[in-house]
């Protein structure tokens, strides 16, 4: 089994606030880090799919880095705002294709 | 395009009574996934298909069985029910980035 930490598992952050938090995965066989935005009572949904250590993506006020070599990947949302409100979740993906995924850490952003 | 679909959305089922959850997926991915979402758990991988004809065991496999019909469809099936097995069932494929289907809330009773 994968062990996929995130933390925190939840986090309360006021409007305008930026906010980060972590994923960490065991650094062997590694093939890709995924993250996802998972709202309440909808599927969860790709943010990035990082493969290069040291990679850096982004997308609009949300962006994250992977370290593949310590095995853990930052996710930053700059200026949160209460549409931000999601569970956060990281999944490595071995080179067998399995996809495991973290717990998630839920993130409320308050107006 | 669809994307991913799970039939069905909503099942209450009897403690030992018998189920299949069906799943197809028109992006011509390759992987396909079963998990669960229980509170707390977060994503818990059942089975998972890397390609067609092919299964591997995820985290929690037990009380359950999968089949890779052909390159679009995986189904999962409950061959006796049990009240653990309460759960949202989401399935998912894919080759990059995974994409969801909308997920089936069972129940047994």
């Amino acid at each position: 089994i994968l062990n996929v930490e995130q933390s925190p598992q939840s986090l309360h952050v006021q409007e305008g606030d930026s906010t980060n938090f972590t994923c960490s995965f065991p650094s062997s066989n590694f093939y890709a880090l995924h993250w996802y935005r998972w709202e309440t009572a909808k599927s969860p949904e790709a943010l990035f799919v990082m493969t290069l250590n040291g990679d850096e993506k982004k997308k609009g006020r949300i962006s994250a880095t992977l370290n593949t070599k310590e095995g853990y990947s930052y996710l930053y949302i700059k200026g949160s705002q209460p549409e931000d409100s999601a569970t956060y979740l990281c999944a490595p993906g071995g080179s067998n294709y399995k996809l495991t995924f973290g717990k998630g850490t839920l993130l409320t952003v308050n107006p | 395009n669809a994307g991913v679909t799970q039939t069905p959305k909503f099942q209450v089922l009897k403690t030992g009574q018998s189920m299949t959850l069906q799943c197809a997926q028109d992006m011509n991915h390759n992987s396909m996934y079963w998990y669960r979402q229980d509170p707390g758990m977060g994503l818990r991988l059942i089975y998972y298909s890397a390609s067609e004809g092919t299964t591997d065991k995820g985290e929690v496999p037990n009380g359950y069985n999968v089949s890779r019909l052909n390159k679009r469809e995986f189904s999962l099936r409950l061959e006796s029910a049990a009240p653990s097995q309460t759960s949202v069932y989401f399935c998912a494929s894919n080759r990059e980035e995974a994409f969801f289907g909308q997920g089936t809330r069972l129940t047994v009773v």
